[in-house]
């Protein structure tokens, strides 16, 4: 049963520690994207990777770091630095000109 | 980056109404998305869409690619209540996919 799982589907931190979000994916797909939606908003690229051990920045990059180690595996840390971390987070594979989503994140910092 | 415009934002409707809404850019691409969102959970693809002028259905859903390549449209016929969700049109430059700020529909019964 291939997709593409995100854990945990809710996670709470209390403001100024640093959180790693998991994203894995069995669908083989080179590329994986992390998004950040806000309610009633749309998505924002956070950080995406096209090839294992590389990756670039999105439009919102800053307080967020990821690594590419496994084709698989894309993990999002939240860092300490990032001003309003609370948000519903997205992690998103491709291959071709199709995207599919995890079903996200729910992260709330108290 | 790339800028969708979507519309409707918002709209609602009887239950066995048809649906329409529709994006556009003022780029030329050559792959339109239709998503849609239940609350809470991540986007599902609905329709992919690659030639303009392409019309492709999926169940009650109807996508088109628009001939000038700037634009796409869904519909939905005789909507139902699971229909209720967010809808959103994307497109791909290849590394990167583009989103539309979506289109809330909600079915009234």
């Amino acid at each position: 049963d291939g997709g593409i799982t995100q854990s945990p589907k809710y996670l709470f931190r209390k403001e100024g520690q640093n959180v790693t979000l998991s994203c894995e994916q069995n669908l083989n797909h080179d590329a994986m994207y992390w998004y950040r939606q806000d309610p009633g908003q749309g998505l924002r690229l956070i950080y995406y990777s096209q090839i294992v051990n590389d990756f670039q920045k999105g439009d919102i990059a800053e307080g967020y770091s990821v690594s590419r180690e496994k084709k698989e595996s894309f993990p999002l840390t939240v860092t300490s630095a990032q001003k309003n971390p609370t948000a519903f987070y997205l992690c998103a594979s491709s291959i071709a000109a199709e995207q599919f989503f995890g079903p996200g994140t729910r992260l709330t910092v108290l | 980056g790339q800028q969708l415009n979507q519309s409707p934002q918002s709209m609602f409707i009887q239950e066995g109404e048809d649906v329409s809404m529709n994006c556009t850019s003022s780029s030329i691409f050559n792959t339109w998305l239709w998503y849609k969102q239940d609350p809470g959970e991540g986007p599902v693809l609905l329709i992919a869409l690659y030639k303009a002028g392409e019309l492709t259905s999926n169940g009650r859903l109807t996508a088109q690619f628009g001939i000038t390549r700037k634009d796409s449209f869904l519909n939905i016929s005789a909507s139902i209540p699971s229909d209720v969700g967010i809808y959103f049109c994307a497109t791909t430059t290849g590394n990167q996919f583009y989103f539309g700020t979506g289109t809330s529909l909600t079915v009234i019964p």
